[in-house]
C-alpha cells in the first residue's frame, strides 16, 4: 500500500510562536493532499486541501493566514500553524489520495501542545 | 455537504464476539473508506468500498450505493480489535467527511 509520513509526530511550542508540520508521500506522487484536525474523542475535521503548484482552498471558518499551506513539491506539503495559541492544541493529520484512485492513506498525525 | 452518520457510538464486545457497525450517508459517493483508528492515532486503512463486498480476513464490508450505507462486519472480535472506526465518504473534489466514529472495545 501508499505510505505517507509527518514530522514531527509531535511538538510543544510556547503561545505566539510557530510550527511547522510536513506531510510527505513516500512511494507515490501527490497532486493533492489534504490537512485534517482531530479534537480529543471527536472526530475528523477537514481543515485545507493542498494542491501542488498552486493556492491551498480552505474549509469554511478555517483562517488562511492562521494555518499556512505549501504543497511546493509532488511529494510534500507542508502545514505551519502560525501565532499559535493554546486553542490550536490539537492532532493534526494529512492524506493523500493516489492519482489513479479516489483511495487516501493516511500519514501518522502531529499532536501539537500550545503552552 | 453530505452528511455521514455511524452507529452505534459504543460497542462493548465479549472476545470472539461478531459485531456489525453502520455507515448512513446522505448523497451520492464515489468514495468510502473504513479505518481503524489505533490508539495512538494513525488511521489504518481497512478498505476502500464505494460499491460491493470485500472481505480481508475476519473482517468484511458492504456498500449499498443506491441506499446509501455501508457495513462494517467484525467476525471471531479479538481485543487487538479495540479502537475506533471511522467511516468516511467522498464526492466531487476527492475530500472526506468522516462519520463520528464507532468506539469499540473488546473485552478478554
Amino acid at each position: 500500500g501508499a505510505v505517507v509520513s509527518q514530522h514531527p509526530s509531535w511538538v510543544i511550542c510556547k503561545s505566539g510562536t510557530s510550527v511547522k508540520i510536513e506531510c510527505r508521500s513516500l512511494d507515490f506522487q501527490a497532486t493533492t493532499m489534504f490537512w485534517y484536525r482531530q479534537f480529543p474523542k471527536q472526530s475528523l475535521m477537514l481543515m485545507a486541501t493542498s494542491n501542488e503548484g498552486s493556492k491551498a482552498t480552505y474549509e469554511q471558518g478555517v483562517e488562511k493566514d492562521k494555518f499556512l499551506i505549501n504543497h511546493a513539491s509532488l511529494t510534500l506539503s507542508t502545514l505551519t500553524v502560525t501565532s499559535a495559541h493554546p486553542e490550536d492544541s490539537s492532532f493534526y493529520i494529512c492524506s493523500a489520495p493516489r492519482d489513479f484512485d479516489y483511495e487516501q492513506y493516511f500519514g501518522p498525525g502531529t499532536r501539537l501542545t500550545v503552552t | 455537504g453530505i452528511q455521514v452518520e455511524q452507529s452505534p457510538p459504543d460497542l462493548i464486545l465479549q472476545e470472539g464476539a461478531n459485531s456489525t457497525l453502520r455507515c448512513n450517508f446522505s448523497d451520492s459517493v464515489n468514495n468510502l473508506q473504513w479505518f481503524h483508528q489505533n490508539p495512538w492515532g494513525q488511521l489504518i486503512n481497512l478498505f476502500y468500498i464505494p460499491s460491493g463486498t470485500k472481505q480481508n480476513g475476519r473482517l468484511s464490508a458492504t456498500t449499498v450505493a443506491t441506499e446509501r450505507y455501508s457495513l462494517l462486519y467484525i467476525s471471531s472480535s479479538q481485543t487487538t480489535d479495540s479502537g475506533v472506526y471511522f467511516c468516511a465518504v467522498g464526492a466531487a473534489g476527492n475530500k472526506l467527511t468522516f462519520g463520528g466514529g464507532t468506539r469499540v472495545l473488546v473485552k478478554p
